[in-house]
């Protein structure tokens, strides 16, 4: 299995601060990596497809980067509804999923 | 606007076989890729398997010999079959509904609300 690990696990940060997660693949996944936001109770939902493309819908204040083994999702200007925690997900072998950064209102 | 419902007992007994099944609702199954994907606070998000309304199935390696997944097209709906379980099966089950795009990439496009299933006696 490719293994991905994120970092921090854990963040805080006011609203309106730029934020950068990132996610750390065990082996080369080219672009094939998906960023997801979960809030409490709720289930994941698809922000970032394939790297850096934004899902239709998704505020354009998220962006990602990244190829090969390293990849960061940013959040510029935080809003209040952006606090959740945020996973990766490489799908370039049997798909696997990131530890989970929470990010929390300082 | 697609809609996934996951259905099925909330308590499994040791050994015993989950059995969940997701209904779609707002689109045919017949097409896309269908997941099941569970959740739990130690190995966090798991992914388990999908199919495709061909029957056509794939699942992880980690639980291969312990997972069936179908589908029936009449009904739209899915389901995942998990033998043997144990404690450590417990989790929320969600089920999906899959974006695969080739070289447009592969996501978890929509999703279930999640169904708590505990294993215990």
């Amino acid at each position: 299995d490719i293994q991905m690990t994120q970092s921090p696990s854990s963040l805080s940060a006011s609203v309106g601060d730029r934020v950068t997660i990132t996610c750390r693949a065990s082996q080369s996944i080219r672009s094939s990596l998906n960023w997801y936001q979960q809030k409490p109770g709720k289930a994941p939902q698809i922000l970032i497809y394939t790297t850096s493309s934004l899902r239709s819908g998704v505020p354009s204040r998220f962006s990602g980067s990244g190829s090969g083994t390293d990849f960061t999702l940013t959040i510029s200007g935080l809003q209040p509804e952006d606090f959740a925690t945020y996973y990766c997900q490489q799908t370039y072998s049997t798909p696997t999923f990131g530890q989970g950064t929470r990010l929390e209102i300082k | 606007q697609v809609q996934l419902q996951e259905s099925g007992p909330g308590l499994v007994r040791p050994s015993e076989t989950l059995s969940l099944t997701c209904t779609v609702s707002g689109d045919s199954i017949s097409s896309y890729y269908w997941s099941w994907i569970r959740q739990t606070p130690g190995k966090g998000l798991e992914w388990i398997g999908y199919i495709f309304y061909t029957g056509s199935s794939s699942s992880n390696p980690s639980l291969k010999s312990r997972v069936t997944i179908s589908i029936d097209t009449s009904k739209n709906q899915f389901s995942l079959k998990l033998s043997s379980v144990t404690a450590a099966d417990t989790a929320v089950y969600y089920c999906a509904r899959v974006f695969y795009g080739g070289n447009s990439g592969e996501y978890l496009q929509d999703w279930g609300q999640g169904t708590l299933v505990t294993v215990s006696s």
